[in-house]
């Protein structure tokens, strides 16, 4: 099991630039999540997926940013014409959708925006 | 709606020593889980522990466990014989269950974080 990986690392990108990251998640985990993490703060909640279908998508999620989740498997989180206010660590998670004592969700290692 | 608040932005503790991290919650879900997560610093989140709401028992795993106090919405995490490497941001975390399906909502509610350094 390789765990939660994710791409770019590090983002840097200028005002009004579109950026796009993906996420891959442990495999067999059906259940895909997208945090945004500001400096010195908890994560925030912005969308998630049961298999390719989107369920939820928080009110942080603007009509600037996108995901999806075609096959299912890894997913995609795209922000358009970037603000300098979206600099953030954008951090995926999975679980999979058993009984709820495995419903734990597991971590990436973030991508690291920054909006110049 | 769900909260979680953590009023201890930064702890410090000795090496081998033992350290209590502090939070409280409000939710109006009838069932829900907590956890404690752990973000090293430049590295990624693990989880350090979980507790059914249901469950009485207070979860513990090796040097970590909770005091879980249901009617006064507190979940403590102690940690035991300190480590360096126990140095990180720790998180209080809540999600809700949906009754009917017995799983977990969507998004995890995360605290502020409690910066703990550990001195050798």
């Amino acid at each position: 099991d390789t765990g939660v990986s994710q791409d770019p690392r590090h983002k840097i990108t200028k005002r009004g630039q579109n950026v796009t990251f993906r996420c891959d998640p442990i495999s067999e985990h059906n259940r895909l999540y997208w945090y945004r993490q500001t400096l010195g703060q908890g994560p925030e909640f912005l969308t998630y997926f049961q298999n390719e279908a989107q369920l939820e998508k928080s009110r942080l999620l603007s009509d600037r940013f996108s995901a999806e989740r075609p096959k299912g498997s890894f997913s995609t989180l795209e922000i358009q014409r970037t603000e300098q206010g979206d600099s953030a660590m954008y951090l995926c998670a999975s679980s999979p959708r058993l009984a709820p004592s495995t419903d734990t969700q597991y971590f990436g290692p973030g991508t690291r925006l920054t909006v110049l | 709606a769900q909260t979680v608040t953590q009023s201890q932005p930064e702890m410090s503790v000795q090496e081998a020593e033992t350290v209590t991290l502090s939070c409280t919650y409000d939710t109006s879900e009838s069932d829900y889980y907590l956890f404690w997560y752990k973000q090293p610093p430049s590295r990624q989140m693990i989880l350090v522990i979980r507790q059914e709401a249901y469950k009485q028992q207070n979860a513990t795993e090796n040097r970590f466990s909770v005091n879980f106090q249901k009617a006064a919405k507190s979940f403590s995490l102690k940690i035991s014989d300190s480590q360096l490497g126990d140095a990180a941001m720790y998180f209080c975390v809540i999600i809700g269950v949906v009754v009917n399906y017995g799983g977990s909502q969507g998004n995890l509610i995360f605290g502020k974080g409690t910066k703990l350094s550990v001195k050798p």
